[in-house]
Formats: structure tokens, sequence, C-alpha cells
């Protein structure tokens, strides 16, 4: 039931895009986005609700396709400080919530 | 305004031995969720309190256990650590309940079992 993400690991150069991507099993009522850093607490980035929206947060931005179970990060134009590995949390119509398998973001100069 | 404050950092434990760690919720915060973090299984879901109610609870044996305080504040109690325990807890607040809110995490407290 643990969400699958994909790409497992990617690299960048500063100024590139990229779009990583979360798909569960269940139906889903709600998808996190986190951020964590080499020791670090994850840090929140967005919550999509089931409705199929698309939302953004300065260059990142994320969305939702209730239908397929599916949720995609995008980033774009990316930073040095975009590096890091993300999370999708998941969220079922059963209350119970898996974070996702993480991918691992570098941007190089 | 203030952060989410897990106590303590760090711990290190004997097998067979329990602990209770402590997480204070960012102020007019109702919900409180705890995470394991290990590099093999990842971040994994333990249980969510709203409002002093157990919300809901992840896959793992009864030996985890937790509550939720009047003031929001949540404990996580470890009984019989065995070394598979060992691991990274983060707890997360959020105002509304986990699924709906934003979630803000804390440091962590780091257990080690040997």
């Amino acid at each position: 039931q643990q969400p699958v993400q994909s790409p497992q690991a990617v690299i960048l150069r500063e100024g590139e895009d990229a779009v990583i991507n979360c798909s569960s099993s269940k139906a889903l009522y709600s998808v996190h986005w986190y951020r964590q850093k080499h020791g670090e607490a994850p840090v929140f980035l967005m919550i999509l609700l089931k409705g199929g929206e698309q939302k953004g947060h300065e260059k990142i931005s994320a969305s939702f396709n209730e239908k397929k179970q599916q949720s995609s990060l995008y980033l774009t134009a990316s930073q040095l400080s975009y590096s890091g590995t993300y999370f999708c949390g998941t969220e079922n119509t059963g209350n119970q919530f898996y974070f996702g398998t993480g991918t691992s973001l570098t941007v190089i100069p | 305004k203030a952060g989410v404050t897990q106590t303590p950092r760090y711990l290190i434990k004997t097998r067979g031995q329990q602990v209770t760690l402590s997480c204070s919720p960012i102020s007019g915060h109702r919900s409180v969720s705890w995470y394991q973090q290990t590099p093999g299984q990842g971040l994994q879901f333990l249980f969510e309190y709203f409002s002093e109610t157990q919300r809901n609870k992840g896959n793992f044996p009864g030996r985890f256990s937790g509550r939720q305080f009047s003031n929001s504040r949540s404990e996580m109690n470890v009984s019989t650590l065995e070394l598979g325990d060992s691991a990274l807890y983060l707890c997360a607040s959020s105002m509304v309940d986990r699924g709906s809110g934003e979630q803000y995490f804390g440091p962590g407290t780091r257990l080690t079992v040997t």
C-alpha cells in the first residue's frame, strides 16, 4: 500500500526541470509532498485534496489525478537548494497514511 | 511561533527496556502524528491523535502506543524494545486532521537500541 515514486533518483543541473511521480493502488483522499534534506526533518511543500486540483508554490507545483490515483510534483528552473529527498504522502479514503518510496534529487552547478 | 519540539533528541536503550518519547505541537494545532524512519523501511506512519483521540494507527505491533493530552502534547511509548526499533522517530502536528492540513515536523528523536 506504500505509494511508488519514480524516478528513484535524479541529477539535474541548475536551471533544469524535473518531474517526480507518485502512484498509489488505493483510492486517495489527499496527497502531500515533502522535501527532506540529509539529517533534517521533512519539510511540508504542499497538500492536494481530492478533486483533481493543481497547486503551485514558487517554482514548485503539483497535480493530483484522483481517478488514476496519481500525483506529480513539478520543479522548474531548479536551484541548488532543491536538492534533497522528496516524499509523497498519501491518505486513502480509509484514513490510512503512507509515505512514498522517496526520490533523491541532486542539483549540481 | 515556536515549532514542533521533541524530547529527548537522542536516546540509547537496551533490548527489553521501554521508552517514552515526547512531542509538543505548534500552539493551536490539534493533530499530532508519529512516524518511524529507518534506512531500510523509509518513513512509516505509527499513529495520529486528534483532540486526545487516536484517529488511526499504522501497521505496528501493540508494543507501540501513544496518547495525547488536553494541551495537545503527545507521548509515544515503546515497550520491550527490540534492536529493530532503532530509528528516528518523528512527530508532526497540524491544525486540522492530518489528511486535510499541512503537517509540520519536529526534529525527531534518534533512538538506538543495543
